[in-house]
């Protein structure tokens, strides 16, 4: 497709459960970001990777949260150990490249922890 | 702290009249500055960015201000459709060395027909 996409869409997890939620950037976007955007609230930044290479990881808000973008293309968002607080959605964008400023935004993974 | 703020409460306009989003920010010193636009349930959608060295940038009926000494953003929709009901967002990036967009919480905009 010409976006980017995210799956699942919806996601119900128990609390202490494992997620993994993914994202398919933009064919040959180099650069790949995920936020976090809670109710009534603008994104807020996770983690920013270019091609493989994770290069700011300043916003996951704790060692539950890890991402991987292995071949500089697809990305997964994995939430170990889930809680109630990391109820959100997160959000990936894609751009084409280090330099260039816009983000395409995925259409989000709503996750809710019960 | 640093922090940026719109208006949190929506602004309700008549159709074909001009609306006018604020985005203020404190503590920052912004690169530049970009606006988009998010529907339910939807990702952001870009729609125009501003340098630091720029006063104003326009697109078809969307115009962008940019005042560094005032720390202000203003945002306006010019002879506003009910199609352009929506939630905008203002978002900063820092220098350029970092690429991470901060965003401000978004102002809810409803064109009544």
């Amino acid at each position: 497709g010409a976006g980017v996409s995210q799956s699942p869409r919806y996601k119900v997890a128990k609390r202490g459960q494992d997620v993994a939620l993914r994202c398919d950037p933009i064919s040959g976007h180099v650069s790949l970001f995920w936020y976090q955007q809670a109710l009534g609230q603008g994104p807020e930044f996770l983690t920013y990777f270019q091609n493989e290479a994770q290069l700011d990881k300043s916003g996951l808000p704790s060692d539950r949260f890890f991402a991987e973008r292995p071949e500089g293309s697809v990305s997964t968002l994995k939430i170990q150990r889930t809680q109630q607080e990391d109820s959100a959605v997160y959000l990936c964008a894609s751009s084409r490249d280090s330099t260039y400023n816009e983000q395409f935004f995925g259409p989000g993974t709503r996750l809710t922890v019960l | 702290s640093q922090k940026i703020e719109q208006n949190s409460e929506a602004l309700n306009i008549q159709e074909g009249k001009t609306a006018t989003l604020t985005c203020n920010y404190t503590n920052y010193s912004p690169a530049y500055l970009q606006w988009y636009r998010q529907d339910p349930g939807r990702g952001p959608v870009f729609l125009l960015l501003i340098r630091e060295n720029e006063k104003e940038k326009r697109k078809e009926r969307l115009k962008v201000t940019f005042d560094t000494t005032l720390k202000q953003s203003l945002f306006h929709i010019t002879a506003s459709q009910p199609a352009d009901s929506a939630t905008y967002l203002c978002a900063l990036r820092m220098d350029t060395g970092r690429r991470a967009l901060t965003f401000g919480s978004g102002t809810r905009l409803q064109v009544q027909p």
